[in-house]
């Protein structure tokens, strides 16, 4: 199994301003993954990260507004851009150990309000 | 990936077996059903997955019906700590396992 933590586990933001995740992993993984929970909803996926490469984003997210870092094979961060209220989400990380293992692992999230 | 369609919610005595149905009737022969629930305030957790055989863990039973378009978690002793929101995802491996896609899932209510 995989730990995952995340950095802040939750944050008030002000409109207009950024906000960065960091997510940890307790062994080295091939992929990560950043995930969206609005109030109420399920999870959306924002992107996937893979070490030495760029993360490659679903529709509807871009890379101007969800940056995302990949500098080794534990660690990943995703920065809020610009922040307005509708960003006020829950954001997860997720990660699996390798492509045979079909389990995968999330951290607690990061609980971000935007007033 | 397939779609699937759970009821949106459901309510089980504490001690008695939760039996949580999901319909997945486009799904494809190669694709898996898997099973993830998300108690309040934390990130979702793996249950269980399976093919085409009904499965057995620790946690739970998945059974897949012969035409595999629908499917049933079974919980056997729910307990108020089986609260959560519970999620049936259809996973194609075309995808190399990666790519989860939740549905609006049900919420599961454990009373005692």
């Amino acid at each position: 199994s995989a730990v995952i933590s995340q950095k802040p586990s939750r944050d008030i933001c002000q409109r207009g301003t950024s906000l960065t995740i960091q997510c940890q992993v307790d062994s080295q993984v091939t992929m990560m993954f950043w995930y969206r929970q609005q109030p109420g909803q399920s999870l959306t996926l924002i992107a996937t990260a893979n070490q030495g490469s760029e993360a490659t984003y679903e529709s509807g997210f871009v890379i101007d507004k969800f940056p995302i870092s990949r500098p080794n094979l534990t660690f990943s961060t995703l920065t809020v851009s610009n922040m307005s209220p509708e960003d006020s989400s829950i954001y997860l990380c997720s990660s699996e150990l390798g492509a045979q293992n079909n389990e995968q692992f999330f951290g607690p999230g990061t609980r971000l309000t935007v007033l | 990936d397939a779609k699937t369609t759970q009821p949106p919610s459901m309510d089980c005595a504490e001690g008695r077996a939760a039996n949580l149905p999901c319909n997945h009737s486009t799904i494809s022969g190669n694709e898996y059903v898997y099973w993830y629930r998300q108690i309040h305030s934390q990130g979702p957790q793996y249950i269980i997955h399976g093919l085409k055989n009904n499965e057995t863990n620790e946690m739970a039973s998945l059974i897949i019906t012969e035409d595999r378009k629908s499917s049933t978690l079974i919980l056997p002793h729910a307990t108020l700590r089986d609260t959560a929101v519970y999620y049936c995802i259809v996973r194609s491996p075309n995808t190399g396992f990666q790519k989860l896609v939740f549905g609006t899932g049900t919420r599961l209510l454990v009373s005692p």
